[in-house]
């Protein structure tokens, strides 16, 4: 099976823009998670979807967003840039939700300037 | 709110000299304890779940075990190959779903 792929890779953008990214889960996942990693604050939760629903969401601002299609994909906004935005920003799926394991893509790397 | 702390923070290692990396953890309600690999510019690799303590899991030179506070990842004869920054991760309470908090990570660098 193909492992999770993230598009686009690498992204740079200007204070204030705004920026979606794309996530296609393993084949047959249904639930996909986004986080965040920076090395000041490591890997942060983002949010959860599953069956086109956000089940969980971290304790990040609203200018977070996301959503999920029926065929499982997924794409997260972040809309007003910040600096502090600049992050690899990765996706998870899961067959399920609860316990089962989570695989990750390889990551967006987003520069803000 | 569920605290992950890993130590340390960095391990430097000559090939073939075994040690083990520390997870410490305080939550409420554990329901899994997972272990990834994460090379630089790179999503993390799954490498193993424990789900109740007592349990122990391997992978070739990997053994991870898991107590009620803690799980310690044992790295046997190790090679250049094994460096990485090791993430520790839990699943927690009844309401989280999937989401996992992690630690900072252990930098494993291992010299020929």
């Amino acid at each position: 099976k193909a492992g999770v792929t993230q598009t686009p890779r690498y992204l740079i953008k200007t204070r204030g823009q705004q920026v979606t990214l794309s996530c296609s889960p393993i084949s047959g996942h249904r639930s996909v998670s986004w986080y965040q990693q920076t090395p000041g604050q490591g890997l942060q939760f983002l949010f959860e979807y599953f069956s086109e629903t956000q089940r969980n969401k971290g304790n990040f601002p609203g200018r977070f967003s996301g959503r999920q299609f029926s065929n499982s994909r997924s794409e997260m906004n972040v809309s007003t840039l910040e600096l502090g935005d600049s992050a690899l920003y990765l996706c998870a799926s899961a067959e399920r939700a609860s316990t089962d394991t989570q695989y990750f893509g390889p990551g967006t790397r987003l520069t803000v300037l | 709110e569920d605290q992950v702390t890993q130590s340390p923070e960095a391990l430097r290692l000559q090939e073939g000299e075994s040690s083990s990396l520390n997870c410490s953890y305080t939550v409420s309600g554990l329901r899994g304890l997972f272990w990834y690999r994460q090379d630089p510019g790179k999503g993390p690799e799954f490498l193993f779940t424990l789900y109740s303590a007592g349990e122990e899991k391997e992978k070739e030179r990997l053994k991870a075990t898991l107590t009620k506070k803690e799980s310690f990842l044992h790295i046997t004869a190790p090679k250049p190959e094994d460096s990485a920054t090791y993430l520790c991760a839990v699943q927690a309470g009844e309401t989280s779903g999937s989401r996992l908090t992690f630690g900072e990570g252990t930098q494993l660098t291992v010299n020929p």
